[in-house]
């Protein structure tokens, strides 16, 4: 089974609302990363969080993580029509395996 | 900079039939990933390559698949026979190697995939 599991499945809001997912895993983890995916694209990196951080930002993007609770979470503010999209956790061990969780599909209305 | 290139975009085949997927990565990037995504889920890791030598394999359906990387740069997977179940989208991914703790981690760059269907 994946190690990361994003919660909830899927999340709708309006535009210009915050939205906030979030991932957890089960093993010790040297870094967490969370990725987007646009319908029938690839995956693209967004921000990378280390065991050692609790938290970190980027832009609109705020990423936290408590290691205690194996757990994270993303949160985006001012949300946009266009953040509309998969979101993926991705946990990663000392050893270098990537293991990515079933997402949540975020659905921003206008 | 060039990003991770992948053929064909899209593959249909009857089941039993042989098929091949095609990734170049971002140049000098080591580390190459071969993922498998069914609709509706995250990718799920096939294998994993440090330059020419398989990191991880653990997930990938030796009876069926196999992976190579000649000389550390592109990779080729192939499954033989397919089945339904195979239908999904293939992905390839790179990344600069980096041990626990250095700067960079090992954010990884997708490639658009390979739609497979396998009818």
């Amino acid at each position: 089974s994946q190690q990361g599991e994003e919660d909830p499945q899927a999340l709708s809001i309006q535009e210009g609302e915050n939205a906030t997912m979030n991932c957890s895993y089960k093993t010790s983890i040297n870094n967490l990363q969370w990725y987007r995916q646009n319908s029938g694209r690839g995956l693209v990196h967004l921000i990378l969080i280390r065991s050692n951080e609790r938290e970190k930002h980027s832009g609109r993007l705020r990423v936290t993580l408590d290691t205690s609770k194996k757990s994270s979470s993303l949160l985006i503010t001012a949300s946009r029509a266009a953040d509309t999209a998969s979101y993926f956790c991705a946990t990663n061990t000392n050893a270098g395996k990537s293991t990515f969780g079933d997402g949540t599909t975020l659905t921003v209305k206008p | 900079e060039a990003g991770v290139a992948q053929s064909p975009r899209y593959k249909i085949i009857e089941k039993r039939q042989s098929v091949a997927f095609w990734c170049n990565p971002i140049s000098g990037h080591a580390t190459l990933y071969w993922y498998q995504q069914i609709l509706g889920q995250g990718p799920k890791l096939l294998i994993q390559f440090q330059n020419n030598g398989v990191v991880d394999d653990s997930q990938l359906p030796k009876d069926r698949f196999s992976a190579e990387r000649l000389k550390g740069v592109d990779s080729t997977l192939k499954i033989q026979p397919a089945k339904l179940e195979d239908s999904a989208v293939y992905l390839c991914a790179s990344s600069l190697f980096s041990p626990e703790g250095l700067a960079g981690g090992n954010e990884q760059f997708f490639g658009p995939g390979t739609r497979l269907t396998v009818l």
